[in-house]
């Protein structure tokens, strides 16, 4: 079946320490997203890509870094320069066309600092 | 003003209720709406979309009023497994051949026995 995979589902990272989740996908969907979410709060955007090669920021792009060199894998490092990365990372693709909000997501990585 | 604004509730409805949710949007350009559902410590996933002349799916039914810009979500004959954070999401065209897809940050329900 198709879909969105994550990984981890649980990662914890020391201070200071760079940390890349992983998401891959077998939807032959162009685009791809990473999203943030802390408790009681909506998903903030933080990279999103249209196109292999090519990635642009979100709104809360600082202290993490992306890669999109195959159509299929968007990882995301969460780096040391950000200061609160404690939260559910998700990730989610949409095929190509109108954006037509038919997100999939993958069942998340809840990231701890410790 | 917040470009999607839901009332974060909790709504908290004995089983058989009808309840409603509304989202209000600010972008008078946004031309694509859906309802999500989240549960608790999983990812969002897609409920319905909302089409303009309102569409149901069995106890759910979604509205789009443009004039007043705000969808509506609202379930009938309320279950337990009803329970979760439903999140509005409002797409935009931004120019360019890019979409602005924005969440809402989600209305939670809590059904009750």
């Amino acid at each position: 079946d198709g879909g969105i995979t994550q990984s981890p589902k649980y990662l914890f990272r020391k201070e200071g320490q760079n940390v890349t989740l992983s998401c891959e996908q077998n939807l032959n969907h162009d685009a791809m997203y990473w999203y943030r979410q802390d408790p009681g709060q909506g998903l903030r955007l933080i990279y999103y890509s249209q196109i292999v090669n090519d990635f642009q920021k979100g709104d809360i792009a600082e202290g993490y870094s992306v890669s999109r060199e195959k159509k299929e894998s968007f990882p995301l490092t969460v780096t040391s320069a950000q200061k609160n990365p404690t939260a559910f990372y998700l990730c989610a693709s949409t095929p190509p066309g109108r954006g037509s909000g038919g997100y999939t997501f993958g069942s998340g990585t809840r990231l701890t600092v410790v | 003003r917040k470009e999607v604004e839901q009332d974060p509730g909790p709504f908290n409805v004995p089983e058989g209720a009808t309840v409603a949710f509304n989202c209000t949007y600010s972008n008078s350009a946004s031309q694509s709406f859906f309802w999500y559902r989240q549960d608790c410590r999983k990812e969002p996933k897609l409920l319905m979309s909302v089409y303009s002349s309102g569409n149901e799916d069995g106890r759910f039914t979604a509205q789009l009023n443009r004039a007043s810009q705000y969808i509506s979500l609202l379930i009938r004959d309320s279950k337990l497994s009803d329970s979760a954070t439903y999140l509005c999401v409002v797409i935009a065209y931004s120019g360019a051949g890019s979409y602005q897809l924005t969440f809402g940050k989600g209305t939670k329900l809590s059904v009750i026995p």
